[in-house]
């Protein structure tokens, strides 16, 4: 199976921050990554497919990059509705697998 | 619009059974495999597996073989999740999703609790 590894796994920052969290793959998964975000008691929701393609109607504040095995995801300028949590997943292969999510709080 | 609506919690005791609904509209069904995630409490996303709904033939992660089924009634446009033999550690959140034509899940279920307790 393919692992994804996310760091950090747990940040503090400010509004207004610009904020990159990373995402490696144990092996190369060309550019099939998805990024979601998840806040509390709900279910997740995509922001990036294909490594770096914004899904419509996510803000342009976010991005992502990286392809083989090394991704990130950046929030320019972090507001106060982004605090949750992030994943990756790879859909390159089955199984289809999850990072273990970056939990972003208020400092 | 598209909707995917899943069934409610469950309490169950240990070694018990459990099948999970989740059922899709507003597209059309047999397009979009489905996908099934769990998340135990307070713990991160877990891929479970994968059904083709125009076939009906699944896929499941290492961890979840033989005990987990994924199957599908296509007349109701509804797939669903039979845990079988149920333990303690199978308490969790279990999510059905749509998976869209770049491979992410688009849509998702609002989440199904199974608690497992005697």
């Amino acid at each position: 199976d393919i692992q994804l590894t996310q760091s950090p796994s747990f940040l503090s920052a400010s509004i207004g921050d610009r904020v990159t969290i990373t995402c490696r793959a144990s092996q190369a998964i060309s550019i099939f990554l998805v990024w979601y975000q998840q806040k509390p008691g709900k279910a997740p929701n995509v922001l990036i497919y294909g490594a770096s393609n914004l899904r419509g109607g996510v803000p342009s504040r976010f991005s992502g990059s990286g392809s083989g095995t090394e991704f990130t995801l950046t929030i320019s300028s972090l507001q106060p509705e982004d605090f949750a949590t992030y994943y990756c997943q790879q859909v390159y292969v089955f199984p289809r697998t999850f990072g273990q999510g970056t939990k972003v709080e208020i400092k | 619009q598209v909707q995917v609506v899943q069934s409610g919690s469950e309490l169950k005791e240990p070694g018990a059974s459990v099948k999970v609904s989740c059922k899709a509209s507003g597209y059309r069904f047999n397009l979009f495999p489905l996908n099934w995630v769990r998340q135990a409490p307070g713990q991160g996303l877990e891929w479970v597996g994968w059904i083709n709904t125009d076939t009906g033939n699944p896929t499941y992660a290492q961890g979840f073989t033989g005990r987990f089924v994924l199957s599908l009634d296509t007349s109701v446009s509804t797939a669903y999740l039979q845990i079988n033999s149920l333990e303690a550690d199978d308490t969790a959140r279990y999510f059905c999703a749509r998976e869209d034509i770049n491979g992410a899940l688009d849509y998702w279920g609002q989440g199904a609790l199974v608690t497992v307790s005697s």
